[in-house]
């Protein structure tokens, strides 16, 4: 168990919906990644919070949001759903927000997504 | 931009056997490296970090990398598979003073008897 939790851990939707993905980080770590794992695209990094501030954006698509609250949880907002947007979302969390410190990134386990 | 090509999408061994996946990274700086992996239905469990401290880094599982700049390759081995070893391993870089984590397309084990 590595401490970061995502709920649903399963969500079926249709084509134009929107969902809201959420992530309540490790104690203590303050940065929040959101990642999607596709079986075309692969893992790729979607959007950083740190400390509720958005840090670092990825390939991220404008119907997609992302924010953090104080309480450093973190929702990832899905709108006007395609069929592509189907996907595992992961979210992770780390103490710091990088300058170069290498901290340890620990995932959660991953929110699947299928739209129809 | 970094990035990382692990080479071979699928990996076969036989419980016992070593144990090779390969990654190499492309970086203008010393980056920082990682092989995770992903058992079936669960999440990214991190397997080990290079973070220049050391070339060759000891991991989880008996699994160890050694960061090799001459040839920009960061292999994970494990001496002898198990069947419990049977997953995804994703190598991943972090590009220096960021920590998102760009990753490599995967390699699946597969662990025969």
């Amino acid at each position: 168990d590595s401490g970061v939790t995502q709920t649903p851990k399963h969500l079926i939707t249709a084509t134009g919906q929107r969902v809201t993905l959420r992530c309540s980080p490790r104690s203590g770590d303050l940065s929040v990644y959101w990642y999607q794992q596709s079986l075309d695209q692969g893992l790729q990094f979607l959007i950083q919070y740190y400390n509720g501030e958005e840090r670092a954006k990825g390939n991220i698509l404008e119907r997609f949001s992302a924010q953090q609250f104080p309480d450093l949880h973190s929702e990832l907002n899905l709108s006007s759903l395609e069929l592509g947007d189907s996907a595992l979302y992961f979210c992770a969390s780390s103490v710091g927000d990088g300058e170069g410190s290498g901290n340890t990134i620990y995932f959660g386990e991953g929110s699947w997504l299928t739209v129809v | 931009a970094q990035s990382v090509t692990q080479l071979g999408s699928h990996v076969s061994v036989s419980e016992g056997a070593l144990v090779l996946l390969r990654c190499n990274y492309s970086s203008s700086v010393p980056p920082y490296l990682f092989w995770y992996v992903q058992y079936p239905n669960q999440g990214l469990q991190l397997l080990l970090k290079y973070t220049s401290a050391a070339t060759l880094v000891k991991g989880i599982n008996g699994f160890e990398a050694e960061f090799k700049k001459s040839e920009t390759s960061f292999h994970l081995t494990k001496p002898s598979a198990h069947m419990r070893d049977a997953a995804e391993y994703f190598c991943a870089v972090s590009p220096s003073g960021f920590q998102k984590l760009v990753f490599g397309t995967g390699t699946r084990l597969l662990v025969s008897p």
